[in-house]
């Protein structure tokens, strides 16, 4: 079945870029996804990318994407002290109506 | 729009004690999942329902956790008698019939759980 890997923690300064890593072994998904987690809060939809895209960029968000090596980034630019959470890369189990497998998730310490 | 509900936010209780845990997903949402995400790991599914019916309950320890949506919209999930290794935080997330742009799931806040 489906796995996802992450790092699991990060720790970066305010004002500098975080890379947030994720592979996974499926290459059948239509749709992958990066969702946060802020402390005793539920999971945030915090992007996507459809699987035919190699770069889809959101405001501070980059999410890059290589199929050929299943691999899955995150780049937050200018990160601030607000962005501090747990991030988990997802990606649907099959394509469809299917649930999610989810990484471990990667803590993100933000230094002022 | 509303998101989806869970409650209690929280439960305490004794080893082989039963608890019970409900949702209200998304109205109009036919796509309703259960994920168990225990301290330190990201989440994992126990049980997809399709309005009433279940798609996939293959991860669902069924000697002592059950669900239901009876009428395809709540959901009350129940373990029977709780472990210690049950403590966890308790996810629902529903989806739409199209999925949307993006086949999202929305996550409720969850309800933690703790088995003493």
């Amino acid at each position: 079945g489906e796995d996802v890997e992450q790092s699991l923690f990060l720790s970066v300064r305010e004002g500098d870029s975080s890379v947030i890593n994720c592979t996974y072994t499926d290459s059948s998904s239509t749709y992958l996804y990066w969702y946060k987690q802020e402390p005793g809060a539920g999971l945030q939809l915090l992007t996507y990318i459809f699987s035919n895209m190699d770069m889809k960029q959101d405001q501070r968000l980059t999410v890059l994407l290589n199929k050929k090596d299943k691999h899955l980034s995150l780049r937050i630019a200018d990160t601030q002290t607000g962005d501090s959470a747990i991030y988990f890369c997802a990606v649907p189990r099959n394509s469809g109506n299917t649930p999610l497998v989810f990484g471990k998730g990667t803590r993100l310490s933000v230094i002022a | 729009e509303a998101g989806v509900a869970q409650s209690p936010r929280y439960k305490i209780i004794e080893k082989r004690q039963s608890v019970a845990f409900w949702c209200n997903p998304i109205s109009g949402h036919a796509t309703l999942y259960w994920y168990q995400q225990i301290l330190g790991q990201g989440p994992k599914l126990l049980i997809q329902f399709q309005n009433n019916g279940v798609v996939d309950d293959s991860q669902l320890p069924k000697d002592r956790f059950s669900a239901e949506r009876l009428k395809g919209v709540d959901s009350t999930l129940k373990i029977q008698p709780a472990k210690l290794e049950d403590s966890a935080v308790y996810l629902c997330a529903s989806r739409g019939v199209a999925g949307g742009l993006n086949n999202e799931q929305f996550f409720g806040p969850g309800t933690r759980l703790t088995v003493l």
